[in-house]
């Protein structure tokens, strides 16, 4: 079965740190493209950032850029983002997602973890 | 980049028809062909519906398809059942590994 699982999420304090991981299964791992896409309680989604199958290519958005990493383990099949300098406005479920295409990417993600809650309060 | 803009809310009774828009400008939705919906119920994962403007993951009923004109991708959601209710939400590539979320619609199914 084709799944991935989130862990990681908890509650920190702002300026804090926290790694999260995506354990992925079913799949051939190193093909695919990975994201971690967040939603804000009450808010809509939001892309976080890629990766690439080898793990050369890396983007993140403007929000999080600077203090978010990034970076995959294809031996562990395992995607994590280390989040430094965590924000108040970083408070979100956190999903990690297989992109749909490989090797072109499609931009598209068709699994989804179930999610990790990470708060960001003092 | 600024997220696309959806209406909030949507709604149409068992059977018929409706169709969510996602408007976003001439550097995403109007510039490349990589937009994609989502269905997404609290406390779950969300769920591919279409993909590349039109396309259907394997497993996604006919009732659901995708068009774009311009700036503006919508999703139309035929022969409405309860099951369909849900937040929907479209993305779309904004160039340079950049990919941006609309604020989603709610579905209602009367």
């Amino acid at each position: 079965e084709v799944q991935l699982l989130e862990s990681g999420g908890g509650l920190v304090q702002p300026g804090g740190s926290l790694r999260l991981s995506c354990a992925a299964s079913g799949f051939t791992f190193s093909s695919y493209a990975m994201s971690w896409v967040r939603q804000a309680p009450g808010k809509g989604l939001e892309w976080v950032s890629v990766i690439s199958g080898s793990g050369a290519s890396t983007k993140y958005a403007d929000s999080v850029k600077g203090r978010f990493t990034i970076s995959r383990d294809n031996s562990k099949n395992t995607v994590y983002v280390q989040m430094n300098s965590l924000r108040v406005e970083d408070t979100a479920v956190y999903y990690c997602a297989k992109d749909h295409g490989s090797p072109k990417w499609k931009y598209a993600f068709d699994i989804w973890g179930q999610g990790t809650m990470v708060t960001v309060s003092s | 980049q600024s997220a696309l803009t959806q209406p909030p809310s949507a709604s149409g009774s068992p059977g018929q028809s409706v169709t969510i828009s996602c408007t976003g400008s001439s550097s995403d939705v109007g510039d490349y062909n990589y937009v994609s919906w989502y269905q997404h119920h609290p406390g779950k994962a969300p769920k591919l519906m279409i993909y590349e403007v039109s396309e259907r993951p394997s497993g996604v009923p006919d009732r659901f398809s995708g068009s774009k004109s311009g700036n503006t991708a919508s999703l139309t959601v035929s022969g409405l059942q309860a099951e369909d209710e849900g937040d929907y939400y479209c993305s779309s590539y904004a160039g340079s590994n950049n990919l941006i979320f609309g604020g989603g619609t709610k579905l209602t199914v009367l």
